[in-house]
């Protein structure tokens, strides 16, 4: 079984700071890894996602992630945090293939964006 | 290019009514799909997942069942509401792994 820890339940950084959000998996198979980010009263949408390919993933927004085997972590991260960026982020693992059983999803994070 | 419809997208209901809430996909051809929930500060949660017609799987118990009449739809349904059934309920699709999802829907239980 797999299982997802977001370190954080919230993290505030000043508009133009480096952002960052982190994400640690358990997982017995090599896994798949996602972040989502939900906008208020929003469904989730797709960051980015890991499937075994390169382990520096860049996704939409200017996020980016990466993934280290050795430390069982997908941090997600942002070099200028923009207001827009305001949401709840949440890490999500699947085994590898993806598998129909769904994802495994962290609590998540809310991201608070001072001006 | 495929998209995903929640519907009702706010719903309040009273103890022991019934609940139908339906996920319809457009786009994509025999989709595996997921209904979760969101409860506050509680992630999310794995309900039910269906990899085709009549196919259900249910991840927990609780009094919510869920059906897949057609290929690209999904509905969730109770025959008597819980106070604790009150949440955001997000419907799912996926084709390769990744899961897309949909604008969800916010159930009040009174």
């Amino acid at each position: 079984a797999q299982s997802v820890t977001q370190l954080g339940s919230h993290v505030s950084v000043s508009e133009g700071a480096l952002v960052l959000l982190r994400c640690n998996y358990s997982s017995s198979v090599p896994p798949y890894l996602f972040w989502y980010v939900q906008y208020p009263n929003q469904g989730l949408q797709l960051l980015l996602k890991y499937t075994s390919a390169a382990t520096l993933v860049k996704g939409i927004n200017g996020f980016e992630a990466e993934f280290k085997k050795s430390e069982t972590s997908f941090h997600l991260t942002k070099p200028s945090a923009h207001m827009s960026d305001a949401a709840e982020y949440f890490c999500a693992v699947s085994v590898a293939g993806g598998g129909a059983d769904g994802l495994t999803f962290g609590k998540g994070t809310h991201l608070i964006i001072q001006p | 290019s495929q998209t995903i419809h929640q519907w009702p997208a706010t719903l309040v209901q009273p103890v022991g009514s019934p609940l139908s809430l339906e996920c319809t996909v457009e786009g994509t051809s025999n989709p595996n799909l997921y209904w979760y929930r969101q409860a506050a500060g509680r992630g999310l949660q794995l309900l039910f997942y269906s990899v085709g017609i009549g196919q259900i799987s249910s991840e927990v118990p609780q009094n919510l069942s869920a059906s897949r009449p057609q290929d690209r739809q999904f509905i969730l349904s109770s025959k008597k509401l819980l106070l604790s059934d009150s949440g955001f309920y997000l419907c799912a699709w996926s084709v390769v792994g990744t899961q897309y999802f949909g604008p969800g829907t916010r159930l009040l239980v009174l």
